[in-house]
């Protein structure tokens, strides 16, 4: 079976500051990765996913995330937050027929001035 | 505009009283699904739709049913609403079901309370 932990439920950064938010999954099969954002009042949009190929997988808006497979891990970065980055983060991974998503518990990002 | 849209946005109910979430997308797509989103869980599942007529349960189902008589729409209808089905629910949809790598594209998401 397959799913997605999220460490930490709130993460906080100044503007300007490193933006890192934690993924690891659990999966039988080779996992195809995703990381959405929500933004208040609204629904999600796709930031970025992995399915094959490049590890280092580039999104919009700065975002970027690297597969690890030693670590399990697909961990969200963007070098220089922004104050329009504040909004909750979810991962998620297909099941292995890609009929599911398994979505993490999400994490909430807020940017300080 | 390629969107998925949920009617109503904001709904307040009472025990008891049947209600239905419209869904509807116009991208062709051929899988759809819902989700309701809780404080500290995250999103999961409740049925998806793989195409017309096709329909499975998801990993919470029970309170809830599905139709897909038409490919755009998917509703969600609560036959006897209960205080634990107040949350915020989410339509999504995809291009092509079983396809590990398709991304699903969302809804604005409808806030329903049951009291």
């Amino acid at each position: 079976a397959q799913s997605v932990t999220q460490l930490g439920s709130h993460v906080s950064v100044s503007e300007g500051a490193l933006v890192l938010l934690r993924c690891n999954y659990s999966s039988s099969v080779p996992p195809y990765l995703f990381w959405y954002v929500q933004y208040p009042n609204q629904g999600l949009q796709l930031l970025l996913k992995y399915t094959t190929g490049a590890t280092l997988v580039k999104g919009i808006n700065g975002f970027e995330a690297e597969f690890k497979k030693s670590e399990t891990s697909f961990h969200l970065t963007k070098p220089s937050a922004h104050m329009s980055d504040a909004a909750e983060y979810f991962c998620a991974v297909t099941s292995n027929t890609g009929n599911q998503f398994y979505f993490g518990t999400g994490t909430s990002l807020t940017v300080i001035p | 505009e390629a969107q998925v849209t949920q009617n109503p946005r904001y709904l307040i109910t009472v025990t008891g009283k049947k209600l239905t979430v419209t869904c509807s997308q116009n991208m062709n797509h051929e899988y759809m699904s819902w989700y309701r989103q809780d404080p500290g869980l995250g999103l999961r599942q409740i049925y998806y739709s793989m195409n017309v007529e096709v329909t499975d349960k998801g990993d919470v189902p029970e309170g809830y049913k599905v139709s897909r008589k038409e490919k755009r729409n998917f509703p969600l209808i609560l036959e006897s609403p209960s205080p634990n089905q107040t949350s915020l629910y989410f339509c999504a949809s995809s291009a092509t079901p079983g396809q590990r790598y398709n991304e699903q594209f969302f809804g604005p998401g409808t806030r329903l309370t049951v009291l």
